[in-house]
């Protein structure tokens, strides 16, 4: 059974950093490109960042490029957000997905976390 | 390209056959997908390029569409199925979403 667990969030200040993790299992991890969806409260959901099999590529959404970087570790079947700068704009809920990619970045999300929250408040 | 859900807020009745819309500004070559949240819960995926189900999704869900145009359909609503639904247009991002409710 494929199972994501997303760890790390929590309360911090704007202009502060928070790393989130994602913890898979049930799948072969390095064979799946992987992302990071956010939904803020009570709204939509938005595609943040996603990464290729083995970490080369990456790809992030306007709202947080030069800002969020993610990354993976295969040995350890886990992925991270880096999270700097942050704003109150960025207060969501973050889902940790695996990414079917078809050619570049261009795929839908299959499995999903159960979500981390985020929230950026002084 | 824009997506644009319809309605934002459906009302239907146990049994009745429900359509959802997802229009693209632009046109979307059947890169769509369609997820299913519960109240909750984090989104789950049903259909991908457009009309395949995902595995393990009840069949009385379908996807349909093409150009700019796409339809979810739920061919006889079960009380389990209230919920948001999101349409996502590959690289490009999620409508806003319709929520289901029962009448």
């Amino acid at each position: 059974e494929v199972q994501l667990v997303e760890s790390g969030g929590g309360l911090v200040q704007p202009g502060r950093s928070m790393k989130l993790s994602c913890a898979a299992s049930g799948f072969t991890f390095s064979d799946y490109y992987m992302a990071w969806v956010r939904q803020a409260p009570k709204k939509g959901l938005e595609w943040v960042a996603s990464i290729s099999y083995e970490g080369s590529s990456t790809y992030y959404g306007d709202s947080v490029k030069g800002r969020f970087t993610i990354s993976r570790d295969n040995a350890k079947s886990t992925l991270y957000l880096q999270m700097n700068s942050l704003r109150s704009e960025d207060t969501a809920t973050y889902y940790c997905a695996s990414h079917y990619v078809y050619y570049g970045s261009i795929g839908y999300f299959d499995y999903w976390g159960q979500g981390v929250m985020v929230t950026v408040s002084s | 390209i824009q997506l644009t859900q319809s309605p934002s807020l459906l009302s239907a009745s146990v049994g009745d056959r429900v359509t959802l819309s997802c229009k693209g500004s632009q046109n979307i070559n059947n890169y769509l997908a369609w997820y299913q949240q519960k109240l909750g819960e984090a989104p789950k995926l049903l259909i991908y390029n457009t009309n395949s189900l995902q595995t393990g999704i009840p069949s009385r869900f379908s996807g349909s569409g093409s150009g700019t145009d796409y339809t979810l359909t739920i061919s006889s609503l079960q009380p389990e199925d209230v919920a948001t639904y999101f349409c996502y247009q590959y690289n490009n991002g999620f409508g806003a979403g319709t929520k289901l409710e029962l009448k």
